[in-house]
């Protein structure tokens, strides 16, 4: 099946620094891929919408100057977490798009956990 | 607006029955419906989908699909403790890449 990996899979820095995250569709190509975060026992929010070779879109209320997406391939997305605070410590999921005979998928990465101290 | 609703439960069930988990939505020009198994922490996997109206199976699972009154359910069958998590209820609308996902149903299967 179509298998999505993310990496790293847990992080813990300090205050003001950057983070990034990494999202890989590994055995198929992913022209769009996307990313959500998760607080704990809250629903899925989407932050971003990723496209390979153009700009992502932001969800509304999601700050793109604080969160860089950088879709370089059609198997890499990544999301870096620019001067991270502790109110930006989540889950933080990717997802690709597999584009199957009879519908588009989305298959999910395992999630990078942050914590920001 | 584009809503998808779950009921968020909890669900309780004995072991070794059948959950029956449902979800509505509210744009008619939705195309793909699919279900996704969230375990407490972890990201969601997919269980199924289906765009046809009726029932599709896959082992124990059974979505069913009914556009007229734009309902999508699961069905579990002999349902075990580590069906046990957060079900997800998503949907695929023509020309958008999003899904929209509902706020997912906790189920509790009980041995």
């Amino acid at each position: 099946g179509a298998v999505v990996s993310q990496h790293p899979s847990r992080v813990i820095c300090k205050s003001g620094t950057s983070v990034k995250i990494e999202c890989r569709s590994l055995d198929f190509q992913a022209t769009t891929m996307f990313w959500y975060r998760q607080f704990p026992k809250q629903s899925l929010m989407l932050m971003a919408t990723s496209n390979e070779g153009s700009k992502a879109t932001y969800e509304q209320g999601v700050e793109k100057d604080k969160f860089l997406i950088n879709h370089a391939s059609l198997t890499l997305s990544t999301l870096t977490v620019t001067s991270a605070h502790p109110e930006d410590s989540s889950f933080y999921i990717c997802s690709a798009t597999y584009r199957g005979p009879s519908t588009d998928t989305q298959y999910f990465g395992p999630g990078t956990r942050l914590t920001v101290l | 607006q584009k809503e998808v609703e779950q009921n968020s439960g909890p669900l309780s069930v004995p072991e070794g029955a059948i959950a029956s988990l449902n979800c509505t939505y509210s744009d008619r020009g939705s195309q793909s419906f699919f279900w996704y198994r969230q375990y407490s922490g972890k990201s969601p996997e997919l269980i199924m989908f289906i765009y046809s109206n009726g029932d599709k199976e896959d082992g124990r699972f059974t979505a069913q699909l009914n556009k007229a009154s734009q309902y999508v359910s699961l069905l579990i069958r002999d349902s075990q403790p580590s069906d046990s998590a957060t079900y997800l209820c998503a949907v695929h609308l023509s020309g958008y890449s999003t899904l929209t996902f509902g706020k997912g149903t906790m189920l509790l299967v009980s041995p």
